[in-house]
């Protein structure tokens, strides 16, 4: 079974400043990871995945994420956060075994202030 | 443009009806699946598909049903049996295999007064 942890459910930043958003997961296997972005009302988008290789993985909107497996952690940076960005971020994770069900953390709550 | 499209996004309903939310995708992808999103609980899935006239449980599906007659088409029914019906409903749809990304609808609000 897997299980992902999302640290914060809420990351107030100003507007230039850097942020990091926190997701860590549980798995017995290998995993393939995805971080989703929802603005309000809205379905959700995908910022972007890792599937294997670089463990480094950049996505749209200037975003980009690590990930580590010695501590399991899959964590959402961007070095200058605009007010547009200000959405509820979802991290998560499926296996071979789940194929293409995911299992999401809590979500975050990104806030931008001017 | 090939999409999930959810209808309607707001719906009311009065307690003990049941209701059924529509979701059409023409990405013609295979799997399809319905979460439940509240507050602070991220997405919970439902009810998943991965063929047509084929469906499983997911982790919350008591108080609700599903039909997959057609491969573009996967409605979900709130029945009077769900016990707290109130909240967002997302549809998504994937190629089935692993390592494969969901692509979401907008969702429906369920509103059950």
């Amino acid at each position: 079974a897997q299980s992902v942890t999302q640290l914060d459910s809420q990351v107030p930043v100003f507007e230039e400043a850097p942020v990091e958003l926190r997701c860590n997961y549980s798995s017995s296997v290998s995993v393939y990871l995805f971080w989703y972005v929802q603005y309000p009302n809205q379905g959700l988008q995908l910022l972007l995945k890792y599937l294997s290789g670089s463990t480094l993985v950049k996505g749209i909107n200037g975003f980009e994420a690590e990930f580590n497996k010695s501590q399991t952690s899959f964590h959402l940076r961007k070095p200058s956060v605009h007010i547009s960005d200000t959405a509820e971020y979802f991290c998560a994770v499926s296996d071979r075994y789940s194929g293409s069900r995911l299992t999401f953390g809590e979500g975050t709550q990104l806030t931008v202030n001017p | 443009d090939g999409g999930i499209t959810q209808s309607p996004k707001y719906l009311f309903r009065k307690e003990g009806q049941n209701v059924t939310l529509s979701c059409e995708q023409n990405l013609n992808h295979d799997a399809m699946y319905w979460y439940r999103q509240d507050p602070g609980q991220g997405l919970r899935l439902i009810y998943y598909s991965q063929i047509v006239n084929d469906f499983q449980k997911g982790d919350i599906a008591e108080g609700y049903s599903v039909s997959r007659e057609k491969k573009e088409s996967f409605p979900l029914t709130v029945t009077s049996a769900q016990k707290n019906p109130t909240a967002f409903y997302l549809c998504a749809s994937s190629r089935t295999g692993d390592s494969t990304e969901a692509f979401f609808g907008q969702g429906t609000r369920l509103t059950v007064v």
